[in-house]
């Protein structure tokens, strides 16, 4: 499995777009990079997944340079309700288990 | 929006207890999953099952550890004998079949305490 390496804290002003950059060297050819968000109490919610280039969807996008060795989830226009973990998972599609590191703890200032 | 459900909200036992904890998976889901996150720590899978069968589980998921789908519906985690740093959130999730991504959802959790 790909390691994978996040900030481990963000802060951010309401309005503002968010970038959080994973990095995973050791990225394998059939292995897909998604991310996960994690309010408080609640269990983790798919935000998005890509293999190269960009992604987008109503919640965020997800940027992918060609060697695939990072990744970076941008949200725009962040709000309070976006305070959350945000985690990386790097690993073949149709995956039987997920594999959550430590994530980055977002946290968005009036 | 179909939902995962899992019940109790929170449990509180005894060390040596056993516990059994549940969940309703989305409906036209067919693969199942067990995931616990210590307080402050990361989320770790624990087992996924799949047509009535453990398809893989992690170095967590000892003898002490059983997964069962009774029903149509429910799909349960047992804890024979629970000891204090069994202590945790328990997440289960469903993902539907022949997914064309990494999404599974989440149910909101169980809450483990252990005394």
């Amino acid at each position: 499995l790909a390691k994978t390496t996040q900030p481990i804290s963000m802060d951010s002003y309401e309005g503002q777009e968010v970038n959080i950059t994973c990095s995973h060297n050791n990225i394998a050819t059939n292995d897909y990079i998604t991310w996960y968000q994690q309010f408080p109490s609640q269990g983790p919610r798919f935000i998005i997944q890509g293999y190269k280039t960009k992604v987008t969807n109503e919640v965020a996008s997800l940027f992918i340079p060609a060697d695939r060795k990072s990744s970076t989830l941008s949200l725009p226009r962040v709000s309070l309700s976006d305070t959350a973990v945000y985690y990386c998972l790097v690993g073949p599609t149709g995956a039987n288990n997920l594999f959550f590191g430590t994530g980055t703890r977002l946290t968005v200032i009036p | 929006e179909p939902e995962v459900t899992q019940t109790p909200s929170h449990q509180v036992t005894q060390m040596g207890q056993e516990v059994i904890l549940r969940c309703v998976p989305i409906s036209n889901h067919l693969y199942f999953y067990w995931y616990r996150q210590i307080l402050g720590q990361k989320v770790e899978f624990l087992v996924s099952f799949y047509n009535n069968e453990i398809s893989e589980k992690s170095e967590i998921f000892d003898d002490q550890f059983s997964v069962e789908r009774p029903d149509g519906s429910n799909f349960t985690l047992k804890i024979r004998s629970t000891k204090l740093e069994d202590s945790a959130m328990y997440f289960c999730a469903s993902s539907p079949p022949a997914t064309p991504n990494n999404e599974q959802f989440f149910g909101p959790g169980t809450r483990l305490t252990v005394l």
